[in-house]
């Protein structure tokens, strides 16, 4: 099955600094690749997603970026603000695997005001 | 915004013991999940569900547990007999279909506690 592995565990970024985060996948067939904040106390939320026929997507202080031939996928939060500072974690499906997504171990991301 | 509701926020067992947990999963969406969260741990799929009957469940999802859509709008997740290893947040998610143009929504968990 899907093997999703996430870099770093932890990250610390100053306010007003970028903050990314790599994912890499290892079925070749996964076309959907979303990306969750999840905050204290709180489920994933949905913050942006990217399929596998684009190579990059930008929303607002968000983007993902993916690269099929390497099979990673990166999410890229420009301005960091205090806001930002959750458990972040990447996902990818395909039609191999259903209906579930498999999902990565997840990156604390701190955002020092 | 709608939302997918899960109660209780917190469940603490005794091991051995039945617990059932609850969802109410947006109202017009047709597929329904669990997934369970160990702390520290990775989001794991446990189960998916549509049209009344399970479509996918993962190794981790043994006879102890089973699902229920009893009244067109709640989702639960019940476990039999549990062991300490079932602590864990438990997540609910639903989708308005399949396929990359619907991604889940996810509740707020039940933070489950076996002692």
């Amino acid at each position: 099955g899907e093997n999703v592995e996430q870099h770093p565990s932890t990250l610390s970024v100053q306010e007003g600094d970028s903050a990314v985060i790599k994912c890499t996948y290892s079925d070749s067939a996964s076309n959907y690749f979303p990306w969750y904040k999840q905050e204290l106390g709180k489920g994933p939320q949905l913050i942006i997603d990217i399929r596998s026929n684009v190579g990059e997507k930008k929303d607002q202080r968000i983007a993902v970026t993916l690269n099929k031939t390497a099979k990673h996928f990166s999410l890229h939060i420009t301005e960091t603000q205090p806001e930002d500072s959750a458990v972040y974690f990447c996902a990818a499906t395909s039609p191999n695997t259903g209906n579930q997504f498999y999902f990565g171990t997840g990156t604390s991301l701190t955002v020092i005001p | 915004e709608p939302e997918v509701t899960q109660t209780p926020s917190h469940q603490v067992t005794q091991m051995g013991q039945e617990v059932i947990l609850r969802c109410v999963p947006i109202s017009n969406h047709l597929y329904f999940y669990w997934y369970r969260q160990i702390l520290g741990q990775k989001v794991e799929f446990l189960v998916s569900f549509y049209n009344n009957e399970i479509s996918e469940k993962s190794e981790i999802f043994d006879d102890q547990f089973s699902v229920e859509r009893p009244d067109g709008s709640n989702f639960t997740l019940k476990i039999r007999s549990t062991k300490l290893e079932d602590s864990a947040m438990y997540f609910c998610a639903s989708r308005g279909g399949q396929g990359t143009n619907y991604g889940y929504t996810f509740g707020s968990g039940t933070r489950l506690t076996v002692v």
